[in-house]
């Protein structure tokens, strides 16, 4: 069963517009990272966090973490076309030895 | 620095057939994986392994065979392929205890089984 599941399944905006992607998740967690899959390609690391955190940054990415509520969001700031994918979020259950869980993804698209 | 390579990228097999889908990555990983991807679902983890010589199964491994002989190779054997196997394998790999940089993936196989 899926550990992660993102809420929406599917995001259109506007270019330069941010877009926010959530997760939540069942399980106490090593880390959460988030991922993209551009169509037909593999899957690429964005950033990782881990469960003593609670924000990161990176470039125009911004990941927040609360463990409390067993959540996750991702931001996405002044989006660009480049930006349209899937995004993925996956745990590292401290129950899984290091087995990465994935949820079922968000579909951005990023309109012109 | 090829990464993590997948082996071949497009097949079609009968049912019944058998065949191997090869991963190699040349980073030194000591962590390996293989998922399957289905429409609309996320990635389901059919076996992985934590170095030479040791494999366990994920979620999804029925149907499936793995052996890790080396560091850098990770084949999944499809004994009897039926089309329910019909899906995008992905291998991945990282560092094993506590992984710093996430998981390198390779581009997939999409197989279909007919």
């Amino acid at each position: 069963s899926q550990q992660g599941e993102e809420d929406p399944q599917a995001l259109s905006i506007q270019e330069g517009e941010n877009a926010t992607m959530n997760c939540s998740y069942k399980t106490s967690i090593n880390n959460l990272q988030w991922y993209r899959q551009n169509s037909g390609r593999g899957l690429v690391h964005l950033i990782l966090i881990r469960s003593n955190e609670r924000e990161k940054h990176s470039g125009r990415l911004r990941v927040t973490l609360d463990t409390s509520k067993k959540s996750s969001s991702l931001l996405i700031t002044a989006s660009r076309a480049a930006d349209t994918a899937s995004y993925f979020c996956a745990t590292d259950s401290l129950l899984g030895a290091q087995k990465l869980v994935f949820g079922q993804g968000t579909r951005l698209t990023i309109n012109p | 620095n090829a990464g993590v390579t997948q082996t071949p990228k497009f097949q079609v097999l009968k049912t019944g057939q058998s065949m191997t889908l090869q991963c190699a990555q040349d980073m030194n990983h000591e962590y390996m994986s293989w998922y399957r991807q289905d429409p609309g679902m996320g990635l389901r983890l059919i076996h992985y392994s934590v170095g030479a010589g040791i494999t366990d199964q994920g979620e999804v491994p029925n149907g499936y065979n793995v052996s890790r002989s080396t560091t850098e190779d990770f084949p999944l054997r499809l004994l009897s392929a039926a089309p329910s196997q019909t899906s995008v394998y992905f291998c991945a790999s990282s560092y094993y205890g506590t992984p710093n940089y996430g998981y390198t993936f390779g581009s997939g196989t999409r197989l279909t089984v007919v």
